[in-house]
């Protein structure tokens, strides 16, 4: 089945560090590819995503790239700040009719350090 | 912008009691997710619904059940509580795009964290 395997944390930065958290995938077929942030207390929120290969997702400076070649979307920014310590997760979706679920890795904690 | 509402927040039960978890999609969605999150564990899927059908199942044990209602809002019913179903429950909602052959991203709710005791 599919799964998602994520870089294991936690992981600990200085400010305007730069950041890499690797995440590699298996999939059948064509997946779609995320990033979701979950900080302290809260639901997980979607960062970025990708739905085919070579598409690149980006926000608030966090940048992924759907690699097929690697079967990999690893999160890349270039200055960290205190507030982007949370709790990074990978994910892909399979691309079954009308259904996105949703299968997770296991999650990297990441602290910023001013 | 609405996002997805889940009742309640916190939720305290004692082994063997029920528990009942709430969901309200954000506006015109039609699909709902629920997802398990143990204490430092990813989340797993467990079970969906669209237009109040059952559209998927994962590892959802006997004990729980859920059910989507006319005005799209879901219910995750929990009995026979055990420890292990400590946990934070996410709701997420979607809505089919275009033909239907594909949904809008996840949008997640803040969950409801559920303690047994």
């Amino acid at each position: 089945g599919d799964s998602v395997t994520q870089m294991e944390g936690p992981v600990t930065l200085s400010e305007e560090a730069f950041l890499t958290i690797n995440c590699t995938y298996t999939a059948t077929g064509y997946p779609s590819l995320f990033w979701y942030v979950q900080y302290p207390g809260e639901g997980l929120q979607l960062l970025l995503k990708a739905t085919k290969a070579d598409d690149k997702g980006s926000n608030k400076g966090f940048e992924a790239t759907y690699r097929k070649e690697t079967t990999s979307f690893h999160l890349e920014k270039g200055s960290v700040q205190v507030s982007d310590s949370a709790v990074y997760f990978c994910a892909l979706s399979d691309r079954n009719f009308g259904n996105e679920k949703l299968t997770f890795g296991t999650g990297t904690r990441l602290t910023i350090i001013p | 912008a609405a996002g997805v509402i889940q009742s309640p927040r916190h939720l305290i039960k004692e082994k063997r009691e029920t528990a009942t978890l709430k969901c309200y999609p954000i506006p015109r969605h039609d699909t709902v997710y629920w997802y398990q999150q143990g204490p430092g564990q990813d989340p797993q899927f467990l079970i969906s619904f669209y237009e109040k059908m059952q559209s998927d199942k994962g590892s959802i044990p006997d004990r729980f059940s859920a059910q989507q209602f006319s005005d799209y809002h879901s219910e995750l019913n929990m009995s026979s509580l055990e420890l292990g179903d400590s946990a934070l429950y996410f709701c997420a909602s979607s809505a089919r795009l275009g033909t239907g052959l594909m949904n809008s991203p996840l949008h997640f709710g803040n969950g409801t964290r559920l303690t047994v005791t």
